[in-house]
């Protein structure tokens, strides 16, 4: 089975901190994504990677910046954490597939909440 | 760019009913439709999805249509249980390359009591 680990589940930081949320999968997928979850909102992509030192903004990307240094980690990083930056974060990874990754699944992680006072 | 609506918000059944999402997109070009399922203290994961070419696509209680002339698509469950009760979210995408990217709905938690 695909297993996608993050970092911490629960995580409070003070305005300000810069914030590192880790996101790891084990099974050698090119693909990684960057969501936060706010009620009411769904699930909004933050950034993500198709291979390793690539990145894409999504969505959301303002006050964030990611790190692919390694195929299987995935990191996410909150310069200077804000309170509007109080969320669910939750990292995923998709395999690539014969240069078509679109129709293949996404496998989450657990997530992260972080707590910004 | 995409963009998914989703509803009901909330859906309240009795164990045994049918319980039916909807969702619209507004990129005529999506071509893939999933459904993930997200319990408790997890993170979302994949029930079923459809692709353009198909209309209906069902597995054991679990069903989705799409109509592409409108636009839409919905999830059927049917006799729920109390173990479907989860937050549901559906998704569109256009899947022509390995750089393509799921928008999802807001998601709609289903609540069934036993």
């Amino acid at each position: 089975d695909v297993k996608v680990t993050q970092s911490s589940r629960y995580l409070v930081k003070r305005t300000g901190e810069k914030v590192f949320l880790e996101c790891v999968q084990d099974m050698d997928h090119e693909n990684m994504f960057w969501y936060r979850q706010d009620p009411g909102l769904g699930l909004r992509l933050i950034y993500f990677s198709y291979d390793v030192k690539m990145k894409e903004k999504g969505d959301i990307p303002e006050g964030y910046s990611v790190s692919r240094e390694k195929k299987e980690r995935f990191s996410l990083i909150l310069e200077s954490a804000s309170t509007n930056q109080t969320s669910m974060y939750l990292c995923a990874s998709r395999e690539l597939a014969g240069g078509i990754s679109s129709y293949n699944e996404q496998f989450f992680g657990p997530g992260t909440r972080l707590t910004v006072l | 760019g995409e963009n998914v609506e989703q509803h009901p918000s909330t859906l309240s059944v009795q164990e045994g009913d049918s319980a039916v999402i909807k969702c619209t997109y507004s990129d005529s070009a999506s071509n893939y439709f999933p459904w993930y399922k997200q319990e408790l203290g997890k993170g979302p994961q994949l029930i079923i999805d459809i692709r353009s070419n198909v209309g209906e696509k069902k597995d054991q209680r679990i069903a989705v249509t799409l109509n592409k002339t409108a636009k839409h698509f919905s999830l059927h469950i049917t006799e729920t249980q109390p173990e479907d009760s989860a937050v549901y979210f559906c998704a569109a995408s256009k899947g022509d390359s390995g750089y393509s990217t799921l928008t999802f709905g807001k998601g709609t938690m289903l609540l069934v009591s036993p």
